[in-house]
């Protein structure tokens, strides 16, 4: 069975500085992977996917991931961030098309508190 | 463009009280699903749908029940409420393996 490992529940940091939120997924068949960002009261928005090939994904806000197969890792990264990415962060897989996709595996979640 | 609505936004039902939660998609989307959202916990899959007429349970199926009638339309019923159902619930569809999610319904049940 597949599953989500995120390792910081909570990540604070101060506004401008660099950011990693960790995620590992465990699977026997090969997957893809996303990461979802959900501001305060609001649903789940797509931040950036990784179906195949080049192995660093870029999304939206800034925002970067690179997937690591021998690792199993799919860590999220931004450079430099702002307040307004203050927010929870879910990593998710998915089987590949081998596999079926039609069940995405959530994470518990990051929550990232960018501070003045 | 509407997306995934989901209706009603929030809810709070009496302990044994039954509902059904809306789910509508308006981007002729094969795959639905149902998730919870409690805090420290992600999201868990209740039940999904591959296509009108057929479904399957998810990891936490108990309590739970749907239909998908049409492609468009994605109702969970809940049937005697139990505290343990207080959650944030979310309906999404896909076309393939990115989902796009409604707003969420919280639910609180007393």
């Amino acid at each position: 069975a597949q599953s989500v490992t995120q390792l910081d529940s909570q990540v604070p940091v101060f506004e401008e500085a660099p950011v990693e939120l960790r995620c590992n997924y465990s699977s026997s068949v090969s997957v893809y992977l996303f990461w979802y960002v959900q501001y305060p009261n609001q649903g789940l928005q797509l931040l950036l996917k990784y179906l195949s090939g080049s192995t660093l994904v870029k999304g939206i806000n800034g925002f970067e991931a690179e997937f690591n197969k021998s690792q199993t890792s799919f860590h999220l990264r931004k450079p430099s961030v702002h307040i307004s990415d203050t927010a929870e962060y879910f990593c998710a897989v998915t089987p590949g098309v081998s596999g079926g996709y039609n069940k995405l595996i959530f994470g518990a979640g990051t929550r990232l508190a960018v501070h003045p | 463009n509407a997306g995934v609505t989901q209706t009603p936004k929030f809810r709070i039902l009496k302990i044994g009280q039954s509902m059904t939660l809306q789910c509508t998609q308006d981007m002729n989307h094969n795959y639905m699903y149902w998730y919870r959202q409690d805090p420290g916990m992600g999201l868990k899959l209740i039940y999904y749908s591959v296509g009108a007429g057929i479904t399957d349970k998810g990891e936490v199926p108990n309590g739970y029940n749907v239909s998908r009638s049409t492609t468009e339309d994605f109702p969970l019923r809940l049937e005697l409420a139990a505290p343990s159902q207080t959650s944030v619930y979310f309906c999404a569809s896909s076309p393939g393996p990115e989902a796009f999610f409604g707003q969420g319904t919280r639910l609180t049940v007393v």
